[in-house]
């Protein structure tokens, strides 16, 4: 099956400085990754929509020159997480969707990178 | 996004009783898929239903999409320590998800 690769699993930085996840599709191709952010016991929170070879698509509230997120192939999107604050401490998640997968057949179902945890000091 | 609701937010169970997640929408969802999510893990996928009053197991788990496709459920059957996590619906409309609240299940052994 489809597996999505992200790198760090975890991350300890200063406050200040900048943190970048790499997020990886291994067997297959993703011309859009989806970036979620969680923070502890809660939901999963859309950040931005990553599209390969244009720019990314942000939700609401999430502050783009803050999270840059650049997806130059159609295997590897990455988010940067700039001058990190306490508060950006959390847990953040990939996901991406294999576009050769049939409609109907688990269409939209995603896959899941194991997600980087963010602390930072 | 629509919005989806999940309730309960937490659930304690003992090893071998039932459970059961429910989700929510005041619109009609396209779709309803499933994700369990391990304590320090991250969500996997577990099912998607598509069709009115669909209804789908998987050995000890039961999922079902409402008739008017405005709720949906998930019922695990004698439930075992290795169901502890957080199970969450999401309703993916074009190419994106909306994630509900999940519920965070407990199982005492």
């Amino acid at each position: 099956g489809a597996v999505v690769s992200q790198h760090p699993s975890w991350v300890i930085c200063k406050s200040g400085t900048s943190v970048k996840i790499e997020c990886r599709s291994l067997d297959f191709q993703a011309t859009t990754m989806f970036w979620y952010r969680q923070f502890p016991k809660q939901s999963l929170m859309l950040m931005a929509t990553s599209n390969e070879g244009s720019k990314a698509t942000y939700e609401q509230g999430v502050e783009k020159d803050k999270f840059l997120i650049n997806h130059a192939s159609l295997t590897l999107s990455t988010l940067t997480v700039t001058s990190a604050h306490p508060e950006d401490s959390s847990f953040y998640i990939c996901s991406a969707r294999d576009v050769k997968r049939p409609t109907g057949s688990g269409a939209n179902v995603l896959t899941f990178g194991a997600g980087s945890r963010l602390t930072v000091l | 996004g629509q919005q989806v609701m999940q309730i309960p937010q937490y659930q304690h169970v003992q090893e071998g009783e039932d459970f059961t997640t429910y989700c929510n929408s005041s619109t009609t969802l396209s779709n309803i898929q499933w994700y369990k999510q391990r304590p320090g893990g991250h969500p996997v996928f577990l099912i998607q239903l598509v069709k009115s009053g669909e209804v789908k197991k998987q050995k000890r788990l039961t999922f079902q999409f409402g008739e008017a496709k405005k709720n949906s459920s998930l019922h695990i059957t004698a439930t075992q320590t290795t169901d502890v996590g957080t199970y969450f619906c999401a309703e993916g409309a074009g190419n994106m998800l909306t994630f509900g609240g999940g519920t965070r299940l407990m199982v005492k052994p």
